[in-house]
């Protein structure tokens, strides 16, 4: 069974731009959340996505937003790019939401650099 | 407000010997707690979790103690191997209605490093 996958792996913008950040779960797996890894920050979640709907969301300003397609692939968005955005973007699936532990597989992630 | 703490950035242990890492949180809404641990350039893998309710729970080599009064849990692993050598998180999450466990909250990390 493939693990999750994000694309790109790697990204280098400029202040000011604005990027997208591809996920694509397990196959069978609804929920997909976000989290953002910075070494003053450590791992922070963005949002949480089951059947297209956002159930959550992190304390993160509005430039950071995110979508989930019927296929439960998700896609996340950063507008307006500052310096503090370069970090390792995280893209977690589960089975399930809701009802237990919720056993989150993480795929490798996408390294944001912001020039 | 840092809710999960891992006041250890490192810990050095010898192959075959016991490795603890601990763990403290001070949201007492917290329902579950999991461990992950991390290798550069990979994302997180689950190692174990423990329920609220639960004051242990064992899989394998690896022991997750509960002690919900002092708001803290450690991760025993035992014997430990140089391929533990990683980045290990502790994670809390909130039971919101049932609704969703998808909010995991993260402590720093704590690098592990095991010696042959």
């Amino acid at each position: 069974k493939a693990g999750v996958t994000q694309t790109p792996r790697y990204l280098i913008k400029t202040r000011g731009q604005q990027v997208t950040l591809s996920c694509s779960p397990i196959s069978g797996h609804r929920s997909v959340s976000w989290y953002q890894q910075t070494p003053g920050q450590g791992l922070q979640f963005l949002f949480e996505y089951f059947s297209e709907t956002q159930r959550n969301k992190g304390n993160f300003p509005g430039r950071f937003s995110g979508r989930q397609f019927s296929n439960s692939r998700s896609e996340m968005n950063v507008s307006t790019l500052e310096l503090g955005d370069s970090a390792l973007y995280l893209c977690a699936s589960s089975l399930r939401f809701g009802g237990g532990p919720n056993e989150q597989f993480f795929g490798p992630g996408t390294r944001l650099t912001v020039l | 407000d840092q809710q999960v703490k891992q006041n250890s950035p490192s810990l050095s242990v010898q192959e075959g010997r016991i490795s603890i890492l601990n763990c403290d949180y001070t949201n007492s809404m917290f329902d579950y707690f999991l461990w992950y641990k991390k290798y550069p350039a990979e994302g997180p893998t689950f190692l174990i979790s423990i329920s609220s309710i639960k004051d242990k729970n064992e899989d394998g080599r690896f022991t997750v103690f509960l002690n919900k009064s002092a708001k803290h849990l450690s991760l025993h692993i035992v014997p430990s191997q140089p391929g533990d050598s990683a980045v290990y998180f502790c994670a809390a999450s909130v039971d919101a209605g049932g609704t969703s466990y998808g909010k995991l909250t993260f402590g720093q990390g704590t690098i592990l490093t095991v010696h042959p």
